[in-house]
């Protein structure tokens, strides 16, 4: 099984501010990461495909980089509307696996 | 917009067996993989299973044991089973649809307790 870690647990941020959100794979997962958004409540949303590809009606102020095993998150200009929990998911193989989540808080 | 539904028991005796179903507003069941994930304070989200749209399946080895998945396609929906349960299987239940190597759409979610 493909162990996915997140940092840092949890960040605080203001609006208006860059946040950027660590994801390391214990193997080597090429392209295959995604990104998702979860508010208090509701289910997960994806927010990325393939390490940079955006979802449908994603803002572009959310970014994504990296391959093999060390990826990253990006949200520049941060909204009011975006804080909240982000996980990362491998789709290299089955089963598949998530972070432990990142909670940007204010 | 498809839209998915879980629907089942919201509590389940211990060694008893979970049932869940999720609903899929679109007949779009055999054009796409379709997982059941799960999420608790404990473990986080965890991949539980998925269904392929041409019927095979595949499982979480630290569950298979336990689980079944089908799918009926002439009710557009999918569904799981979980036997043995206990306390740690506890948790909130989501049906999801995997396309272009993510879950984009996702239902609301069914919080089970197992007491």
């Amino acid at each position: 099984e493909i162990q996915m870690t997140q940092s840092p647990p949890s960040q605080s941020a203001s609006v208006g501010e860059t946040v950027t959100i660590s994801c390391r794979a214990s193997q080597n997962i090429a392209t295959f990461l995604s990104w998702y958004q979860q508010l208090p409540g509701q289910a997960p949303r994806i927010l990325m495909y393939t390490v940079s590809m955006l979802s449908s009606g994603v803002p572009s102020r959310f970014a994504g980089r990296g391959s093999g095993k060390d990826f990253s998150l990006t949200i520049t200009g941060l909204q009011p509307e975006d804080f909240a929990t982000y996980f990362c998911q491998q789709t290299y193989g089955t089963p598949y696996t998530f972070g432990q989540g990142t909670t940007v808080e204010v | 917009q498809v839209q998915l539904q879980e629907s089942g028991p919201r509590q389940v005796e211990p060694s008893a067996t979970l049932s869940l179903t999720c609903g899929v507003s679109e007949g779009s069941l055999g054009t796409y993989y379709w997982s059941w994930i799960r999420q608790s304070p404990g473990k986080g989200l965890e991949w539980i299973a998925h269904i392929t749209k041409d019927g095979t399946t595949d499982f979480n080895p630290s569950l298979e044991s336990r689980v079944t998945i089908f799918m009926d396609t002439s009710k557009n929906q999918f569904s799981l089973g979980l036997s043995q349960v206990t306390a740690a299987d506890t948790a909130k239940y989501y049906c999801a649809r995997e396309y272009n190597l993510g879950f984009d759409h996702w239902g609301r979610g069914i919080l089970v307790t197992v007491s």
